[in-house]
């Protein structure tokens, strides 16, 4: 059963065009929500952390919100650079108190 | 910046051969992770590790796998047998007080 489901799988915007990634989650009792940005080949870079409803994080071009139910990253104005594979996991206490549990991610490609 | 360093980045090996996946992670963290992610799937849990033991292990991490930490720096991943379907990106991670910060992985591929 997923607990972690990101929409949509693929985003192609144009420079400038902003836009909102989706992650949406099926757990009870949230520990944490992360956002991380993955090149290709590379590690997950940590984005953001989001505990409670209501939550807003911002980082240059990039703002992560938090519902009961979902979470959005809000891109505004991209560049090329940002150019990625956007994961979201959540921290869940059945799973074990510091675990991690990812979605299959959004591969964001802004055209120039 | 202190990260989270990986050795090798690239490891090719036999089927039924052992490997041994190094990892460095940050200083003053203490939890630990091994993560795998096969090539165009998620990323997945395979182990935490904190004080000196496994805390958790996912179903993926079956006897032919450990982990060790031998000297108080490097923490490694074992397989013991690999087998065809243990080629994907290991990545290790490690934790303070908040978010877990990850090595760039290293790509395991087994012939």
């Amino acid at each position: 059963e997923d607990q972690v489901t990101q929409s949509p799988e693929a985003l192609r915007l144009q420079e400038g065009e902003s836009s909102s990634l989706n992650c949406s989650y099926t757990v009870s009792g949230l520990r944490g929500l992360f956002w991380y940005r993955q090149d290709p080949g590379k590690g997950p870079e940590f984005l953001f952390t989001l505990y409670s409803a209501g939550e807003e994080k911002e980082k240059e071009r990039l703002k992560a919100t938090l519902t009961k139910k979902e979470s959005f990253l809000h891109i505004t104005a991209p560049k090329p650079e940002d150019s990625a594979t956007y994961l979201c996991a959540v921290q869940v206490p059945q799973g074990g108190a510091n675990n991690l549990f990812f979605g299959t991610g959004t591969r964001l490609t802004v055209i120039p | 910046e202190p990260e989270v360093t990986q050795t090798p980045s690239h490891q090719v090996t036999q089927m039924g051969q052992e490997v041994i996946l190094r990892c460095v992670p940050i200083s003053n963290h203490l939890y630990f992770y091994w993560y795998r992610q096969i090539l165009g799937q998620k990323v997945e849990f395979l182990v935490s590790f904190y004080n000196n033991e496994i805390s958790e292990k996912s179903e993926i991490f079956d006897d032919q796998f450990s982990v060790e930490r031998p000297d108080g720096s490097n923490f490694t991943l074992k397989i013991r047998s690999t087998k065809l379907e243990d080629s994907a990106m290991y990545f290790c991670a490690s934790k303070g007080d908040t978010e877990a910060f990850f090595g760039q992985g290293t790509r395991l591929t087994v012939v």
